[in-house]
């Protein structure tokens, strides 16, 4: 079955990069788009950016300058780097597959990771 | 971007009642040449990822409880429960897939009375 499963550090220092990684199972990466959502804590869902089958990425324009989204097939795993981080990007992230197609819904969520920019 | 409104933010109902709740787009959903609307709907529970509840305004996903109804066109959508029962206790978000930025609604917190 399809699956997803975020890892990454849970502290992070203001002005540092965040590195996360999904882990996807039950599909293959160049089939399906693999995105990210985050939340902060008891706020709503922001999509961050996508990285589609054929290896094309997207970007919220509000975090473009400082967001990479990459992937390596061969491991089914999706990466999540955003620099300059602040106090304000902390979140729980998400990635989420999509259905199929480019404009599509988020069929599949994984657990989220819990993100703090703190010193 | 599409910015996309609901209301109201938070409603507490009793279980067995109807609920509704309203999201509303900044510029229409409906795609001309497929005649589709490209909204779909969420539900986040207290400490859980959001599952899929709605896509294409108005139909449900597979496994989802045909208590849950997703209606509208254009701009104005509604997700409707028609008798709420207590694991219904979430926040629903609408999400516009029409164009990038991807965006959702704020969220529409339903409590149990």
């Amino acid at each position: 079955q399809v699956q997803l499963k975020e890892s990454g550090p849970g502290l992070v220092q203001p002005s540092q990069t965040l590195s996360l990684t999904c882990t996807v199972s039950g599909f293959s990466l160049t089939s399906y788009d693999v995105h990210w959502v985050r939340q902060p804590p008891g706020k709503g869902l922001e999509w961050m950016g996508g990285i589609w089958g054929d290896g094309s990425t997207a970007y919220n324009s509000a975090l473009k300058s400082r967001l990479s989204i990459s992937r390596d097939t061969s491991k089914s795993q999706v990466f999540l780097k955003m620099n300059s981080l602040q106090t304000e990007d902390t979140a729980i992230y998400f990635c989420t597959r999509n259905s199929g197609g480019y404009y599509s819904w988020f069929a599949y969520w994984g657990q989220g990771t819990l993100v703090t920019v703190s010193s | 971007d599409i910015v996309m409104t609901q209301t109201p933010s938070s409603q507490a109902v009793s279980a067995g009642e109807k609920v509704t709740m309203s999201c509303k787009s900044s510029q229409s959903l409906l795609y001309n040449e497929n005649k589709k609307n490209y909204l779909a709907w969420y539900q986040q529970k207290p400490g859980q990822s959001p599952k899929l509840l709605i896509y294409w305004a108005s139909t449900r996903e597979s496994g989802v409880p045909d208590r849950f109804i997703g209606s509208g066109s254009g701009t104005d959508f509604t997700l409707t429960i028609s008798s709420v029962q207590a694991e219904d206790l979430a926040v629903y978000y609408c999400q516009q897939y029409y164009n990038f930025p991807l965006t959702f609604g704020s969220g529409t917190k339903l409590e149990i009375k």
